[in-house]
């Protein structure tokens, strides 16, 4: 199994372009996320997906844009690039697990993306 | 205010050394994440805990659920122990999504 994958690994974008990242998961995983880390603050949710066809807000949404056509895959978009999100982002998925619903989460390597 | 804070923020170690990092969260939680980011970025999952111990090889996780506190013990650190330690939580009041602490950087010195 490959886990959790990411595409690109790296990316520099100018101010106003475009882009999408690709997070793909082999383990049959319902829920997905995307998370930027920026140095000195804690991993922050920008959109996650508790399955196929669904996405939900997290906690810094704006600017990003995500959609979940197959389980397996997860779309982040940034429609207009901004300095501001210059950022890791990282891309995890989790089973529903236990009665909480609550299951581990895997990572993907991360894309590490600059905008100029 | 849902919070996550850890402590030290770094934390250097001779090898052989036990460490301890500390993880407090400011309410309820239904769930507890440690984490650990080696050098090179990626994200590995060590335990998830909601109540009690758990142990693997050499690391020991505790939660304290009236206290608010975790605590990640390594024994008998070694160098390729060095990384970034992370905590997260689900909180009760919030219920979708897991809140991440700034993590502790841990190096271990031969």
């Amino acid at each position: 199994n490959a886990g959790v994958t990411q595409t690109p690994k790296f990316r520099v974008l100018k101010t106003g372009q475009s882009m999408t990242l690709l997070c793909a998961q082999d383990m049959n995983h319902e829920y997905m996320y995307w998370y930027r880390q920026d140095p000195g603050m804690g991993l922050r949710l920008i959109h996650y997906s508790v399955g196929e066809g669904t996405t939900a807000k997290g906690e810094v949404p704006d600017g990003y844009n995500v959609s979940r056509l197959k389980k397996q895959n997860f779309l982040l978009g940034l429609e207009s690039a901004a300095p501001s999100q210059t950022s890791v982002y990282f891309c995890a998925s989790s089973l529903i697990a236990g009665t909480s619903g609550i299951g581990e989460q895997y990572f993907g390597p991360g894309t590490r993306l600059t905008v100029t | 205010k849902n919070e996550v804070e850890q402590s030290p923020q770094n934390l250097t170690a001779q090898e052989g050394e036990f460490i301890t990092i500390n993880c407090s969260y400011s309410v309820g939680i239904s769930a507890l994440h440690w984490l650990q980011q080696h050098p090179g970025g990626g994200i590995v999952s060590l335990f998830m805990l909601s109540s009690g111990k758990k142990k693997h090889g050499r690391l020991i996780a505790t939660i304290n659920i009236q206290e608010k506190h975790s605590s990640l013990h390594i024994t008998a650190s070694h160098p390729r122990d060095s990384a970034v330690y992370i905590c997260a939580v689900w909180f009760l009041n919030t219920g979708n999504q897991f809140y991440f602490g700034t993590g502790t950087s841990l190096t271990v010195i031969p």
